[in-house]
């Protein structure tokens, strides 16, 4: 049973758009929710992150947001950029913060189009 | 800095064998955790070491177990290896567990095919 999900396995946007990844949760008991970035060949990336307390955070061109009453967040990456072509996961903790158990969904691939 | 390091890069096993991977944590790390990466699937936690003890466990049989030293490098041995153990491993090291801890740095992985 798939505790969190990217029901989009890819996606494709023309670069200077935007670009919205989405990710669903079935866990009440998750408090904090990551994203992270792989490159072929690369460990996973951090990217940004949101407690459970939060409603969005934003670094950058990275913005997440959280909708806990639909289990629900979201990432945008305004503008896109080809060299954010990567597979994104979502992934989410229960109780230990971001540095414990992490439960990842199975990925979207983004392809950001010069 | 030097980063999360794992090795092998690649190896390939038949089953029943066993296998050993290794991580070195980045410096300043004392926190290692070890994921299990499918074929089109994302990271599955298989446990954590901090300091040197396991701090939690994923859903994975006893025929994976671990180690952390006291550098703080870590190993991950999986014994009568079956065919559904092809995967990449990766390792992942921090500062401190549970809230209050950072993020996770991700080695490349290793990937392990079992014929």
């Amino acid at each position: 049973d798939q505790q969190v999900k990217q029901n989009s396995p890819s996606l494709s946007v023309q670069e200077g758009r935007i670009s919205i990844l989405n990710c669903d949760y079935t866990n009440s008991m998750f408090d904090y929710f990551l994203w992270y970035k792989k490159y072929p060949a690369e460990g996973p990336t951090f990217l940004i992150s949101i407690s459970s307390i939060k409603d969005k955070n934003e670094d950058g061109r990275f913005t997440v947001f959280l909708n806990k009453s639909a289990k629900h967040l979201s990432l945008h990456i305004v503008p896109s950029q080809p060299g954010d072509s990567a597979v994104y996961f979502c992934a989410a903790s229960e109780g230990g913060g971001s540095n414990y158990k992490l439960t990842f969904g199975k990925g979207t691939l983004l392809t950001v189009n010069p | 800095e030097t980063g999360v390091t794992q090795s092998p890069t690649h190896l390939i096993k038949t089953r029943g064998q066993q296998v050993t991977l290794r991580c070195s944590s980045q410096s300043g790390h004392n926190t290692v955790s070890w994921y299990q990466q499918a074929l089109g699937q994302g990271p599955q936690f298989i446990f954590q070491y901090y300091r040197e003890e396991e701090n939690g466990r994923g859903n994975f049989p006893p025929r994976f177990s671990g180690l952390q030293f006291p550098n703080y490098s870590s190993e991950l041995n999986v014994n009568a290896l079956e065919l559904d153990d092809s995967a990449l491993y990766l390792c992942a090291s921090s500062v401190g567990s549970g809230l209050g801890g950072n993020e996770q740095f991700f080695g490349p992985g290793t990937r392990l095919t079992v014929l």
